[in-house]
C-alpha cells in the first residue's frame, strides 16, 4: 500500500502526559500537512512542511505542539502536557508540489485525553 | 463570517435522485477547490477537484465553480445508499499560504432506499 500511513491509530493518555504521532506520506510527495478534526467539524489546519522545511504553523496552535520532518520523509507531531481539549482526530495529508496540490489523507490518529 | 461555509444538513434524498451540495468561500484569491467524502469514523477521501469556472464531471459526480459568486457545488447523480456520508468542501488558500486547505464543517448526506 503506497498511501499515507499514520501511527498509532488510537492513543489514550492521561492529562499532562506527552504524546507523539508519526506520519509517513506517499513516497514521492514533498509536501506534508497536519490537521486536527473534532466531532462535527471539518479538519483544521495545524502546520505543513515542504521537504524538511516547516513553512507555516497555525496561529491557533499552542506552544505545546511541535512538529518535525527531519529528513523530508516521515513527520512527527508531539503534544506536550496534554489537555482534555486536545482530544481529537489528528490527520496527516501529503501532496506533490505543483499546480494542483491535491492532498491525500492518512487514516488519522484518534487521541483521547482522560 | 466563516471562511468556508456549508449547510450542515442533514440532506436526505431518495435512492436514484440527484443530491446537490453547496459551499461558499470568502477569500477571493482562492485558486483550488476540493470535495472530500468522509464516512463516519474514517478520514476524508478526495473525490473531486476543480480549478476553473464551470463544470467538471467524473462519473456520477459533477463539481461546479463560480469564482465571481465565490460558490462551489457538488452534484451526485443516481445517488446510492453507499453515498451516505459527510461531504467536506475545501479551499486552497491563496497568496503565501498556497497549499493549506480550509474546510467547511461538512454536509451530512443520507440516501435512503
Amino acid at each position: 500500500d503506497t498511501g499515507v500511513s499514520q501511527d498509532p491509530r488510537h492513543k489514550i493518555t492521561k492529562r499532562g502526559q506527552n504524546v507523539t504521532f508519526r506520519c509517513d506520506p506517499i513516497s514521492e510527495h514533498n509536501r506534508l500537512y497536519w490537521y486536527r478534526q473534532t466531532l462535527g467539524q471539518g479538519p483544521e489546519f495545524l502546520t505543513y512542511f515542504q521537504n524538511e522545511a516547516q513553512l507555516e504553523k497555525s496561529r491557533l496552535l499552542s506552544d505545546r505542539f511541535s512538529a518535525e520532518r527531519p529528513k523530508g520523509s516521515f513527520s512527527t507531531l508531539e503534544i506536550q502536557r496534554t489537555e482534555q481539549g486536545d482530544s481529537a482526530m489528528y490527520l496527516c495529508a501529503s501532496s506533490l508540489l505543483g499546480d494542483t496540490y491535491e492532498q491525500y489523507f492518512g487514516p488519522g490518529t484518534r487521541l483521547t485525553v482522560t | 463570517q466563516k471562511e468556508v461555509e456549508q449547510n450542515s444538513g442533514p440532506l436526505s434524498v431518495p435512492e436514484g435522485a440527484i443530491a446537490s451540495l453547496n459551499c461558499t468561500y470568502s477569500d477571493r484569491v482562492s485558486q483550488s477547490f476540493f470535495w472530500y467524502r468522509q464516512y463516519s469514523g474514517k478520514s476524508p477521501e478526495l473525490i473531486m477537484s476543480i480549478y476553473s469556472n464551470g463544470d467538471k464531471e467524473d462519473g456520477r459526480f459533477t463539481a461546479q465553480l463560480n469564482k465571481a459568486s465565490q460558490y462551489v457545488s457538488l452534484l451526485i447523480r443516481d445517488s446510492q445508499p453507499s453515498d451516505s456520508a459527510t461531504y467536506l468542501c475545501a479551499v486552497n488558500a491563496g497568496g503565501t499560504s498556497y497549499g493549506k486547505l480550509t474546510f467547511g464543517q461538512g454536509t451530512i448526506l443520507t440516501v435512503h432506499p
